[in-house]
């Protein structure tokens, strides 16, 4: 069965570094999506991609954060300068449909500012 | 605001007892509500998913129903692998979907 891939696993940054989390979905699905869930705390959504650029971000994605598709199969998110609040599990999703059609997950990457 | 609420927070069930979660949501325009199962340290894994108000979809030991206000994952028998976080989601037009805090399931053998 097809799946969302994510890597790494696990992150641990210090405070004011960049991260990059990284994605493969799945090959004929057309849109991606970003969520995070902080420990113990509902799953929340990030950002939306669709055609190589956001279609919606939540108030979440503020300018620290980006996403960008660099070819074919990858699909990335970037954090520019990790605060300790960002630490949380961010998961990877995609969909070949926008609505009617529940979202893949991959694993998580467990991401740990220190 | 789309709201999802789920209860119980946590339910622990001895296996062969039958019990059913709830998902209340507020939603205007509701494209599809959504089950997933959770597993500790992994992502959401897709269950089901539910149009209108009357439809029901089964899977092995789970059922799940929609009325107009909320949606019941009904456990039959569950077995200790069925222990998880069920989560409930909804869909309004093409928005992305929106997360419950999920029901903590626990079966003891």
């Amino acid at each position: 069965e097809p799946e969302v891939t994510q890597t790494p696993s696990h992150q641990v940054t210090q405070m004011g570094q960049e991260v990059i989390l990284r994605c493969v979905p799945i090959s004929n699905h057309l849109y991606f999506y970003w969520y995070r869930q902080i420990l113990g705390q509902k799953v929340e959504f990030l950002v939306s991609f669709y055609n190589n650029e956001i279609s919606e971000k939540s108030e979440i994605f503020d300018d620290q954060f980006s996403v960008e598709r660099p070819d074919g199969s990858n699909f990335t998110l970037k954090i520019r300068s990790t605060k300790l609040e960002d630490s949380a599990m961010y998961f990877c999703a995609s969909s070949k449909e926008r609505a009617n059609y529940g979202y893949t997950f991959g694993s998580g990457t467990r991401l740990t500012v220190v | 605001e789309d709201q999802v609420t789920q209860s119980p927070e946590a339910l622990r069930l001895q296996e062969g007892e039958s019990s059913s979660l709830n998902c209340s949501y507020t939603v205007s325009g509701l494209r599809g509500l959504f089950w997933y199962r959770q597993d500790p340290g992994k992502g959401p894994e897709f269950l089901f998913t539910l149009y209108s108000a009357g439809e029901e979809k089964e899977k092995e030991r789970l059922k799940a129903t929609l009325t107009k206000k909320e949606s019941f994952l009904h456990i039959t028998a569950p077995k200790p692998e069925d222990s998880a976080t069920y989560l409930c989601a909804v869909q309004r037009g093409n928005t992305p979907l929106v997360f419950g805090k999920g029901t903590r399931l626990s079966v003891i053998a």
